[in-house]
């Protein structure tokens, strides 16, 4: 069965210091895996997304990495702000199915 | 270009109750999805259509049907609400089904008592 797993649950940190947050799957065949951020209230909206042959990408002040070997994925959040306190989700998608296998999400509250 | 438009954003409704959830999208999408989402248990997939004329269940199904109207409008609909359905919900689209970004709606907080 494909699974995506998040840690941690949630995380509090001040603003102007850095955070990872972890995505571990099983999803196979693998076809892409996306960060997105939900803003309390709102719906997700996509941040990221790795293929196969990618290991960084950059969005501004977060980068995303992936390991397809150990199959992982982190988030980094540079200098965090205010702003960035929101659930971040990992979903990964299957070469062969329709429906993308979601994570529970990290519940990311940056204080002042 | 509004994106993908959902209402209502909020509704109450009593037991047994029945109403539909509209959703609507302008990007000329090919897939759209409604989803269901619960504290402490992510976003699940209750029905999906990958294109105009299918629609299939996803992960919670139960207790409710969907209609993909035409290629925008995707509803779905409690016919007989239970406190169980008590959740947030979200619809998507995107331009294919599967790998492609999918494009989230602003949701519609539904309580059942």
């Amino acid at each position: 069965k494909n699974q995506v797993e998040q840690s941690p649950q949630s995380l509090i940190i001040l603003e102007g210091k850095n955070c990872t947050l972890q995505c571990n799957y099983t999803v196979s065949p693998f076809s892409n895996l996306r960060w997105y951020k939900q803003d309390t209230g709102r719906g997700p909206v996509s941040l990221t997304i790795m293929t196969f042959s990618e290991n960084t990408k950059s969005n501004g002040r977060y980068t995303a990495t992936l390991d397809a070997d150990t199959k992982q994925s982190s988030l980094h959040i540079t200098a965090s702000q205010l702003s960035d306190s929101a659930s971040y989700i990992c979903v990964v998608s299957s070469g062969g199915s329709y429906i993308p296998t979601f994570g529970r999400g990290t519940s990311l509250i940056v204080h002042p | 270009n509004a994106g993908v438009t959902q209402t209502p954003k909020f509704q109450v409704l009593k037991t047994g109750q029945s109403m539909t959830l509209q959703c609507a999208q302008d990007m000329n999408h090919n897939s759209m999805y409604w989803y269901r989402q619960d504290p402490g248990m992510g976003l699940r997939l209750i029905y999906y259509s990958a294109s105009e004329g299918t629609t299939d269940k996803g992960e919670v199904p139960n207790g409710y049907n969907v209609s993909r109207l035409n290629k925008r409008e995707f509803s779905l609909r409690l016919e007989s609400a239970a406190p169980s359905q008590t959740s947030v919900y979200f619809c998507a689209s995107s331009s294919l089904a599967g790998a492609d970004t999918q494009y989230f709606g602003p949701g519609t907080r539904l309580t059942v008592l």
